[in-house]
């Protein structure tokens, strides 16, 4: 079945970068845009952008560009997420989702298990 | 519009039906019939139980409908069973390439 797996839990301290990688199963890897989402501890949920895995193209939400950077590697059907310098703010856990194809608007049919990345000195 | 707008908690008893609002603005909601919600329980991955505004994918119960009237579109969840209770969020698209999600509600059922 469709599956997005996602790597493990980060702790990280202010001024570091992080990396979370996101593989997917089950399906052409290249025939769907992976998009990035993230919540911080006691908020809701906060669109960060996407990437097209044939293409290589992104489109980062206005708050994130410039501190966000994804990327795939075709061979392992696997999308990256880099955080630029961390703050205590971006404490988080962030979600790899696969939209859906043929549906108006951007939908998610299948969410990775999150990530959580924790930001603390 | 950082986020879209709605009530931060709602709740029912069992059997009951409970809306939840989802306000924007003419540049999201008003523009495109693109509202999806979203049903997360915490610790999981979120689901999709509406999108395109009113349609619901396969497995998810009728007893989850969505609508829209201008800038506000509304949830609605009949005959609550205790596994509703979760956070619910709301999206649209926003200029045709970016997402905004709603701040979310949690929906307790009594």
């Amino acid at each position: 079945q469709v599956k997005l797996v996602q790597s493990g839990a980060e702790v990280k301290k202010p001024g570091a970068s992080a990396k979370v990688s996101c593989t997917a199963s089950g399906y052409i890897f290249t025939d769907y845009y992976i998009h990035w989402v993230r919540q911080a501890p006691g908020h809701g949920l906060e669109y960060m952008g996407w990437i097209n895995p044939k293409s290589g193209g992104t489109n980062y939400a206005q708050k994130f560009q410039g501190w966000v950077t994804m990327t795939r590697d075709t061979s392992i059907s696997a999308v990256y997420l880099e955080l630029g310098s961390l703050k205590s703010d971006d404490t988080a856990v962030y979600y790899c989702a696969r939209e859906i194809l043929g549906v108006a608007g951007i939908t998610f049919d299948t969410w990775g298990q999150g990530t959580l990345v924790s930001v603390s000195s | 519009q950082s986020t879209l707008t709605q009530p931060p908690s709602a709740s029912g008893s069992p059997g009951q039906s409970v809306t939840i609002s989802c306000t924007g603005s003419s540049s999201d909601i008003g523009r495109y019939n693109h509202v999806s919600w979203y049903q997360h329980h915490p610790g999981k991955a979120p689901k999709l139980i509406i999108f395109e505004v009113t349609k619901r994918p396969s497995g998810v119960p009728e007893r989850f409908s969505g609508s829209k009237s201008g800038n506000t579109a509304s949830l609605t969840v009949s005959g609550l069973q205790a596994d509703d209770e979760a956070f619910y969020y709301c999206a649209s698209d926003v200029d045709s390439v970016d997402l905004i999600f709603g701040g979310g509600t949690k929906l307790t059922v009594l």
